[in-house]
């Protein structure tokens, strides 16, 4: 079946570091890819998405480009704030394979001052 | 309007107690989600609505009941609650399937 897989965190970064938080998926058809944020004692929330190989998604400085050659979806920014310490979940879901969305199991950020 | 409502924020409940969580949305959205988030893990799969009809029941326990009484309104009835199920109930909804999920901000549950 589809699957997501992240690199384990957490991370810790100082202000202004450059991110990269890595997202590779397994999947039998044509995924949407996306990337949400959970940011302490909130619920999920859209930061970018994409829906075909090749497609950029970006948002506040984030970036995700959608890879089908090695089935990857790296978040980057190049610059990080300490409000961007949250939980970043990498995702995809698929129009043929109903209503699931398939999580990866999510990224733990720390940005200190 | 983006928002996806949720109440109460908190809940704290006995094992013997029924209660109901709540969801609203108002964006037209044709699927409502019930998703179930334990600490530092990603949300889990409950229940999935479409067009009013559950599409998804993802072997619940049965303590566990949904209800979709009109297109923006989705509940979740608790019964007979167990410690473990103690945990962050996030509702969500999306146009359809596939597309960007918006999620509400969450009930906290504590089952004691």
């Amino acid at each position: 079946g589809d699957s997501v897989t992240q690199m384990e965190g957490p991370v810790t970064l100082s202000e202004e570091a450059f991110l990269t938080i890595n997202c590779t998926y397994t999947a039998t058809g044509y995924p949407s890819l996306f990337w949400y944020v959970q940011y302490p004692g909130e619920g999920l929330q859209l930061l970018l998405k994409a829906t075909k190989a090749d497609d950029k998604g970006s948002n506040k400085g984030f970036e995700a480009t959608y890879r089908k050659e090695t089935t990857s979806f790296h978040l980057e920014k190049g610059s990080v704030q300490v409000s961007d310490s949250a939980v970043y979940f990498c995702a995809l879901s698929d129009r043929d394979g109903g209503f699931k969305t398939i999580f990866g199991a999510g990224t733990r950020l720390f940005v200190k001052a | 309007d983006t928002e996806v409502t949720q109440t109460p924020k908190h809940l704290v409940m006995g094992m013997t107690n029924k209660k109901s969580l709540k969801c609203e949305q108002h964006m037209g959205h044709r699927a409502m989600y019930w998703y179930k988030q334990k600490a530092k893990k990603p949300p889990e799969l409950m229940f999935v609505y479409s067009y009013e009809k559950l599409s998804i029941n993802e072997s619940v326990p049965s303590r566990f009941s949904p209800e979709c009484p009109n297109s923006s309104l989705l509940n979740l009835h608790l019964h007979a609650l167990q410690p473990e199920d103690s945990a962050l109930y996030l509702c969500a909804s999306s146009q359809d399937s596939g597309n960007t999920q918006y999620f509400g901000p969450g009930t906290r549950l504590t089952v004691l």
